[in-house]
Order: structure tokens, then sequence, then C-alpha cells
């Protein structure tokens, strides 16, 4: 139990478009989403953290239209990294947990390469 | 700025022997948890240990806590190369908010 998705696994995409990612809890509804941002060698940035049908809270250094986050249902929450340039490159990756739960669940990651 | 710090930064150890792993943090607590990371992928839960707990067991896992000296340990017993992996502490003050360390690389070699 306790499955998280990501949705791609990668994506390569020309600098100024913008870029979805999804995650899903399939086994439990997540009333609470995470997304991190992962350099090469480097630990876990918390990016933002959001609520299911309320707007994400977003760290500090984290621009918010820049990294707009969607949690419409407790199974789905979206990151679109808008008009991303190179330096937006990273692995990006989600986490979930439930109301009844005591860890975070994490997704497999997403690649995410701009040229 | 991150709460947790893992230390060494890099292990190398041979199939057999036992992994240490030490992570130091700031602030209260009020659990920590263990995490492995494969390399490029996402991060698997190893084990949750309580403010009000010392020590924890988990198959070949041995974890610790000392509250007074802000520290924790993992111990991996009779390592083997599926061990390989990144392994990070994240520290617990509030409602499932975790801050990461920057974790220890481990090698196991056949």
């Amino acid at each position: 139990g306790a499955v998280v998705s990501q949705h791609p696994s990668w994506v390569i995409c020309k600098s100024g478009t913008s870029v979805k990612i999804e995650c899903r809890s399939l086994d439990f509804q997540a009333t609470t989403m995470f997304w991190y941002r992962q350099f090469p060698k480097q630990s876990l940035m918390l990016m933002a953290t959001s609520n299911e049908g309320s707007k994400a809270t977003h760290e500090q250094g984290v621009e918010k239209d820049k990294f707009l986050i969607n949690h419409a249902s407790l199974t789905l929450s979206t990151l679109t990294v808008t008009s991303a340039h190179p330096e937006d490159s990273s692995f990006y990756i989600c986490s979930a947990i439930g109301q009844t739960q005591e860890t975070q669940y994490f997704g497999p990651g997403t690649r995410l390469l701009v040229l | 700025s991150q709460q947790g710090e893992e230390d060494p930064q890099a292990l190398s150890i041979q199939e057999g022997e036992n992994a240490t792993m030490n992570c130091s943090y700031k602030t209260s607590i009020n659990n920590l948890q263990w995490y492995r990371q494969n390399s490029g992928r996402g991060l698997v839960h190893l084990i949750l240990i309580r403010s009000n707990e010392r020590e924890k067991h988990s198959g070949r896992l041995r974890v610790t806590l000392d509250t007074s000296k802000k520290s924790s340990s993992l111990l991996i017993t009779a390592s083997r190369a599926a061990d390989t992996a990144s392994y990070f502490c994240a520290t617990g003050s509030g409602y499932s908010t975790l801050t990461f360390g920057k974790g220890t690389m481990l090698l196991v070699s056949p």
C-alpha cells in the first residue's frame, strides 16, 4: 500500500515552454502533498506544500507564479514549471501523506531537462 | 537551512560488513526518519523513530536516537550490494513537515 506515482518520469523541453508534472496517490487519499527539487548529489529541497482544495504554500525563494501547484483532488497534485529555463533542469520529486499516516510516501521522481 | 547533517558523506564497504551512518540535527523534533534513495529514483521510507524512543529495529536496520545530543545513527548489518544507495535522515517537527539532511552515499562492493 501507500504508492505514489509521478508522470512523466522524464521530460526534455525547450527554453520558454511550460511543463506539467503529475503526482498521484494510488491507494490512499493524500490530504497533503509536497514538491521537492533535488540537484545532482544534493539533498531534497522542499519547494511547496499543498493541501487539497486550498492554495499551496511555497517555500521562501520559490516563485509561486513560476512553479504553479494545483491540488484539486485527494489523489492528484500537479506542478507546472512555467517558462522553463535551463537552470530549472533538475529532479523533481513529490510526496504525499494521508490523514492517518505518519510518514510521507514519495513518488519515483521526474527528471526535467530544459534545453 | 537544512536541519539534518549526515556523516560520513560517503562510505565504501565490502559485502557482509556493517555500515553505520550518523545524523545530527539542530532543533527540537517530533520524530526522525531515515530514507534510502537509489540513483535517480524516488525515496523509500526505511524507519521512523519518535522523540521518546531510543532505539528501533527493522530487519537488518537498527536506528538509535539521542535527543540530548540531537543525533541519530543508522546501522545496516551484514550489508549487501543491493544496499548501495544514498541514505537521508529527515526530521519532523510538525505535522508531516520534513527537513532532509545532505545524505550519505553508501557503496557496498561484492
